[in-house]
């Protein structure tokens, strides 16, 4: 009973450096999301996918790309690392918006990444 | 431009007492709600949620209300108890918005034994 899974928990990376995070849901959920949680500012969204092979900007997408090659898998990239994208990093899913019927979105634990 | 907000960072409750954490959000287009909890090192969890249709909703100790024409909702525990304490998160979404959730900062809540 995984729910979302993402990998790693932890990283540190120099200024520069790229990396890919890794979201996996086995909710078999349409949408997926990623965001990002700073002291003092809540979560914000960087970027979500509403289907296998979309994507689609969120509030501060800058800096970042995503990729949906799978409807399980949802990755974030960060081309070259800047110390302002030192945050907390939660992927989400949820089942597709139906008629008047809105669900939850589920979170997995989070990756805390550190930009030096 | 902050479209949710939780004007009070932190919170201290005794047990057993009722727990009151707010929410107010600007944007009219939202039409449902949600709160989250979240524990140190792990993901919000949802809790209970509303749509605009309605001005309560109740899931046990857990009660939520909707004013909409004050833009403001808030979370009631009664009682409150020691497993609550946590990070609370209040969000919105609009039906058009792809259920884009838009979150507040946040409520750290703490009771107290």
């Amino acid at each position: 009973n995984a729910g979302v899974t993402q990998t790693p928990k932890f990283r540190v990376l120099k200024t520069g450096q790229s990396m890919t995070l890794l979201c996996a849901q086995d909710m078999n959920h349409e949408y997926m999301y990623w965001y990002r949680q700073d002291p003092g500012m809540g979560l914000r969204l960087i970027h979500y996918s509403v289907g296998e092979g979309t994507t689609a900007k969120g509030e501060v997408p800058d800096g970042y790309n995503v990729s949906r090659l799978k409807k399980q898998n949802f990755l974030l990239g960060l081309e070259s690392a800047a110390p302002s994208q030192t945050s907390v990093y939660f992927c989400a899913s949820s089942y597709s918006f139906t008629g008047s019927s809105n669900q939850p979105q589920h979170f997995g634990d989070g990756t805390r990444l550190s930009i030096l | 431009d902050q479209q949710v907000k939780q004007n009070s960072p932190s919170l201290s409750v005794q047990e057993g007492r009722i727990s009151i954490l707010n929410c107010d959000y600007t944007n009219s287009m939202f039409d449902y709600f949600l709160w989250y909890k979240k524990y140190p090192a792990e993901g919000p969890t949802f809790l209970i949620s509303i749509s605009s249709i309605k001005d309560k909703n109740e899931d046990g100790r857990f009660t939520v209300f909707l004013n909409k024409s004050a833009k403001h909702l808030s979370l009631h525990i009664v009682p409150s108890q020691p497993g609550d304490s946590a990070v609370y998160f209040c969000a919105a979404s609009a039906i058009q918005g792809a259920q884009k959730l838009v979150f507040g900062q946040g409520t750290r809540l703490t009771i107290n034994p």
